[in-house]
């Protein structure tokens, strides 16, 4: 089982470019979500996907959207980067919302540097 | 909307010493995680709590949840080196939806 993997590690933008972020749930895993942790704070909720919808939604502002595909992937979009955007991007897989068991499991994050 | 504390947000300690990081949350939840974050990697899963009263321990770390008093703790023995990091609590805000709320975050650091 790989686990919750995430692509790509790490990436340099420049202000007003878009970015897209790739996530591929661990096996057996329906739901992702995504979290941004900037230096020195807790991960802050994005959104949650799933059924290829978005379901719940953080204080996050329209320029980051995303995507989940039938396999469960998912790409998550920001556009017009700020300097403030810069952080790490964390993708949570687990099972349906509402089942018993929803732990999340972390891939290792995409490390995005805005400049 | 729901909030989530952390105290201490440092702690400092020599190996061999115990001591206990505690997270309080604001609305009512019957489900709360601890995770470990090491310099520049992702977040690791320790503790699952899932009901008041609940109580683990893997190793040196135990935790508990007491969702009467919104209160969560994570209480370490003995402490060794290798168990420096970074550790969050996160509550799923409406209690199963996988929507997490992190707190702040307690850095620890072992010194030997």
């Amino acid at each position: 089982d790989a686990g919750v993997t995430q692509s790509p590690t790490h990436l340099i933008k420049t202000r007003g470019q878009q970015v897209t972020l790739r996530c591929s749930p661990k096996s057996g895993h329906d739901t992702v979500s995504w979290y941004q942790q900037a230096l020195g704070q807790g991960p802050q909720f994005i959104f949650q996907y799933y059924e290829e919808e978005e379901r719940q939604r953080g204080n996050f502002p329209d320029r980051f959207s995303g995507h989940q595909y039938p396999n469960y992937s998912s790409e998550l979009n920001v556009n017009a980067l700020l300097l403030g955007d810069s952080a790490l991007y964390l993708c949570a897989s687990s099972l349906v919302p509402g089942h018993l068991n929803t732990e999340a499991f972390f891939g290792q994050g995409t490390r995005l540097t805005v400049v | 909307e729901l909030k989530v504390e952390q105290n201490p947000l440092f702690l400092s300690m020599q190996e061999g010493k115990n001591y206990t990081i505690y997270c309080n949350y604001s609305t009512t939840s019957d489900r709360l995680y601890w995770y470990r974050q090491d310099p520049g990697k992702s977040l690791e899963s320790l503790f699952v709590l899932l009901s008041n009263g609940a109580v683990k321990q893997e190793g040196r770390l135990m935790a508990s949840l007491d969702t009467k008093a919104r209160l969560s703790t994570l209480h370490i023995t003995a402490a060794v080196h290798d168990l420096s990091a970074t550790y969050f609590c996160a509550v799923d805000i409406a209690g199963n939806t996988g929507k997490l709320i992190f707190g702040q975050g307690t850095t620890l650091q072992v010194k030997p």
